[in-house]
């Protein structure tokens, strides 16, 4: 089955500075890939979305990237806020077979005012 | 709230004893799934369901039970098989497998 690696578990950055995370996938089958924001005590929120016909997807601060060939996708903040601190879970799914989510194991990222 | 609701937010069970978390969407959704969450080990699938009256194993499914009966809900049940239950339990919908997740808002259990 799909395995997803996410680092680094933990991130610190200043607030105004970029943020990156960073996943790998083993199964060359995947080509859906979300990211989700968990802020403490709260339900998981999808954030952005990329599919493997599309190298990279920018949504305001926030942007992902996808390389298929090394199998690993990003997660790209800029500008850092405050209220940016989550914890942020990448996932990959394939088209056929399983077709649920295979979760990373997650990064806090902490911004500091 | 967000359309799928989860009930109990805080559950706590005795060592033995079987008990069931309740899920209901209301998003005319048809595939569902259920994840526990662990401290610094992400979310890993417990089952999912594509279709009403179908459902599939996933990665953890060992001392754990699920129904769906009804499009709207997909319950589960932790049974006293399952030796470390103590975790955040999510559930979540979509409208297809191949769409984003809608998530609950989670439940708590704790064995006492």
């Amino acid at each position: 089955g799909e395995n997803v690696e996410q680092h680094p578990s933990t991130l610190s950055v200043q607030e105004g500075d970029s943020a990156v995370i960073k996943c790998t996938y083993s199964d060359s089958a995947s080509n859906y890939f979300p990211w989700y924001k968990q802020e403490l005590g709260k339900r998981p929120q999808l954030i952005i979305d990329i599919r493997s016909n599309v190298g990279e997807k920018k949504d305001q601060r926030i942007a992902v990237t996808l390389n298929k060939t090394a199998k690993h996708f990003s997660l790209h903040i800029t500008e850092t806020q405050p209220e940016d601190s989550a914890v942020y879970f990448c996932a990959a799914r394939m088209d056929t077979g399983r077709r649920a989510l295979t979760f990373g194991s997650g990064t806090r990222l902490q911004v500091q005012p | 709230d967000g359309g799928i609701t989860q009930s109990p937010k805080y559950l706590f069970r005795k060592e033995g004893q079987n008990v069931t978390l309740s899920c209901e969407q209301n998003l005319n959704h048809d595939a569902m799934y259920w994840y526990r969450q662990d401290p610094g080990q992400g979310l890993r699938l417990i089952y999912y369901s594509q279709i009403v009256n179908d459902f599939q194993k996933g990665d953890i499914a060992e001392g754990y039970s699920v129904s769906r009966e009804k499009k709207e809900s997909f319950p589960l049940t932790v049974t006293s098989a399952q030796k470390n239950p103590t975790a955040f339990y999510l559930c979540a919908s979509s409208l297809q497998m191949n769409y984003g997740y809608t998530f609950g808002s989670g439940t708590r259990l704790t064995v006492v």
